[in-house]
């Protein structure tokens, strides 16, 4: 069975500063991967994905994600933080299989420090 | 662009009470997903739907059914509500064999 693991419930970064957010999945087979944001009361928007390729995937508002097949890892990075990247960041894979349900972590509360 | 259109955005339901979520997805998409996020939780994925047949369940009480119309239009149905499935309920659409699903603002279920 697929899953992921968010190790961080909040992370904590001063603006201006990079910003990293953690994730490991576990999956048979190639994995689909992704990245959500959630804003308070509001749905999952997403930000990137990794399915092939290079291993450094750009996305929205200026994140990146790394790739690791050997680490199994696939974290989420912004050179710059803003304060308005304050939210919860949501890890996702989807196995190339029949089944093939989106699974999450249990996410990660990013808070930027003015 | 067209996004997941999901109505009602917020729902109060008594207990014993039945209710319906309604989830339109994005244009030409052919699956759609049901998920449940409990406060302060992660999205728990309930069910989805393949071309209007269901492909694959998670964990949805025996209470809930879902289906796909037509329309590709898909409606959740919660009987017996009890306090616990107070919630937000997303639904999300993708291509089958794309990749990112994109999800509605949600509905919030409350139930008192």
């Amino acid at each position: 069975a697929q899953s992921v693991a968010q190790p961080e419930d909040q992370v904590n970064v001063a603006e201006g500063n990079p910003l990293t957010v953690k994730c490991t999945y576990s999956v048979s087979g190639n994995p689909y991967l992704f990245w959500y944001v959630q804003y308070p009361n509001r749905g999952l928007q997403f930000l990137l994905k990794y399915i092939t390729g290079d291993n450094l995937v750009k996305g929205s508002y200026g994140f990146e994600a790394e790739f690791n097949k050997s680490q199994t890892s696939f974290h989420l990075k912004k050179p710059s933080a803003l304060v308005s990247d304050s939210a919860l960041y949501f890890c996702a894979v989807r196995a190339l299989s029949r089944d093939d349900k989106i699974i999450f972590g249990k996410g990660t509360r990013l808070h930027i420090l003015p | 662009a067209a996004g997941v259109i999901q109505s009602p955005r917020h729902l109060i339901k008594e207990k014993r009470e039945t209710a319906t979520l309604k989830c339109y997805p994005i244009p030409r998409h052919d699956t759609v997903y049901w998920y449940q996020q409990g406060p302060g939780q992660d999205p728990q994925f309930l069910i989805s739907f393949y071309e209007k047949m269901q492909s694959d369940k998670g964990s949805i009480p025996d209470r809930f059914s879902a289906q796909q119309f037509s329309d590709y239009h898909s409606e959740l149905n919660m009987s017996s509500l009890e306090l616990g499935d107070s919630a937000l309920y997303f639904c999300a659409s993708s291509f089958r064999q794309g990749t990112e699903a994109f999800f509605g603002q949600g509905t919030r279920l409350t139930v008192v």
